[in-house]
């Protein structure tokens, strides 16, 4: 399995504050992913980055933002969390570009009350 | 854009049936395609992929996929299921000078003894 880490697993948070994910790689790949899961839309891509400080949106990227200063760490933030952000959100790695294989973290499950 | 049709929310097969997964993709040029699986409480693992070359594609666990271009279609099958092939699939496309990949909805899978 490729090395990627998410800290927290699950995190509960009330409305309104701020949140930061952490996906943490050791496979040294020059592209990573967020993306979040919810039921009846599949993945849809946050953020991604395709080196470090280079970041670029995605599909639904508003109320998020990011930031990578060290290849194996990309930071999703949450700037205030809002009930439409409970999700489960996954970091993922490529190596060689956006249109070849990712793998995936383990994800997780935010709760915004 | 590219997009991905996954029309088959939910599948009950029972044990060593076949199993078919349908993938209907839509984009202009040739596609790069992905099959993933996640099992309840887990990230996505590939399953498969088709970049070019031979249209039948082998994956892990058993698993096989198709890739038609005159149906935009890149079903996924098995010809004989085994209980720990519950889980969701889903299907992805890719392309040369797209930011990401572009996933389908995905198809649960229950497998009946």
């Amino acid at each position: 399995d490729a090395g990627i880490t998410q800290s927290p697993r699950h995190k509960v948070t009330e409305t309104g504050t701020p949140v930061t994910l952490r996906c943490h790689q050791t496979e040294n790949h020059r592209y990573m992913y967020w993306y979040r899961q919810d039921p009846g839309h599949g993945l849809r891509l946050i953020h991604y980055s395709y080196g470090v400080k280079d970041t670029d949106k995605g599909e639904v990227s508003d109320g998020y933002s990011v930031s990578r200063s060290k290849t194996e760490d990309f930071l999703l933030t949450l700037e205030s969390a809002t009930s439409s952000q409970t999700s489960v959100y996954f970091c993922a790695i490529s190596a060689s570009g956006p249109n070849n294989e990712q793998f995936f973290g383990p994800g997780t499950r935010l709760t915004v009350l | 854009a590219q997009s991905v049709t996954q029309p088959d929310i939910h599948i009950t097969v029972s044990e060593g049936a076949s199993l078919e997964l349908r993938c209907n993709y839509s984009y202009g040029a040739t596609p790069y395609l992905f099959w993933y699986v996640q099992s309840p409480g887990q990230g996505l693992q590939l399953l498969l992929k088709y970049f070019s070359g031979d249209t039948l594609v082998q994956g892990i666990k058993g698993f096989e996929a198709e890739f038609k271009r005159s149906q935009s279609s890149f079903n996924l099958r098995k010809p004989s299921v085994h209980w720990s092939d519950a889980a969701e699939y889903f299907c992805a496309v890719g392309a040369t000078g797209a930011n990401n990949l572009f996933f389908g909805t995905g198809t649960r899978l229950t497998v009946i003894p």
